[in-house]
């Protein structure tokens, strides 16, 4: 069992830079999540997938944030033009089912 | 809307009971339990559905009160082990591991 895997695992960026961070999910996980979290908070659900169709997003994906899950695999997230207050740690977890899910270890987020 | 969870903060000696508090002022179809540890990223504990169904991987018991939109986890005989930020999160839509929105947590402290 390998896990849900995230790359890179830090990132600093410089303001008005893009970024873009990937997630393997465990294999044969249907189901893909991706969160943000900032110090002190619980989770912060930005998109949802199931295979490849993108079937949930926050309002936050409308804009500088785009998902894809090319083929129902791994998962892209990137933030076009980065902010400070984009400054988190970005979860990205996998789901075989309906009830668990299964978090990776996270991409920790730097704006300058 | 996020949940709120109470208490914000307890601090329990190895061996005491602890109740963590979930509470929405939505209609819930589901609510979902998750361990952090810090540095880590988060662990399910259990899901509780409208119902009465409940998943769970540990020896750790929660309830639903549907008509009160509350949950709460029960940890007893609590472990070192137990130590970390626990989260409830909360789904509104009925299909199960949909979008989740969890609250602020819960952090717990074991002292021995």
């Amino acid at each position: 069992d390998t896990g849900v895997s995230q790359n890179p695992r830090h990132k600093i960026t410089k303001r008005g830079q893009n970024v873009t961070f990937r997630c393997d999910p465990i294999s044969e996980h249907n189901r893909l999540y991706w969160y943000r979290q900032t110090l002190g908070q619980g989770p912060e659900f930005l998109t949802y997938f199931q295979n490849e169709a993108q079937l949930e997003k926050s309002r936050l994906l409308s804009d500088r944030f785009s998902a894809e899950r090319p083929k129902g695999s791994f998962s892209t997230l990137e933030i076009q033009r980065t902010e400070q207050g984009d400054s988190a740690m970005y979860l990205c977890a996998s789901s075989p089912s309906w009830y668990e899910q299964y978090f990776g270890p996270g991409t920790r987020l730097t704006v300058t | 809307q996020q949940p709120v969870q109470s208490p914000q903060a307890v601090i329990l000696r190895e061996g005491e009971d602890a109740v963590i508090n979930c509470s929405s002022s939505k209609a819930l179809y589901s609510v979902h339990w998750y361990r952090q540890k810090h540095g880590e990223a988060p662990v399910f504990l259990m899901i509780l559905l409208k119902g009465g169904e409940q998943k769970g991987h540990e020896k750790i018991s929660a309830s639903f009160n549907e008509k009160k939109q509350q949950s709460s986890l029960y940890l007893t005989a609590s472990q070192l082990s137990y130590s970390g930020t626990y989260f409830c999160g909360t789904e509104r839509k009925g299909f199960g591991n949909e979008k989740l929105t969890f609250g602020t947590g819960t952090r717990l402290t074991i002292i021995p």
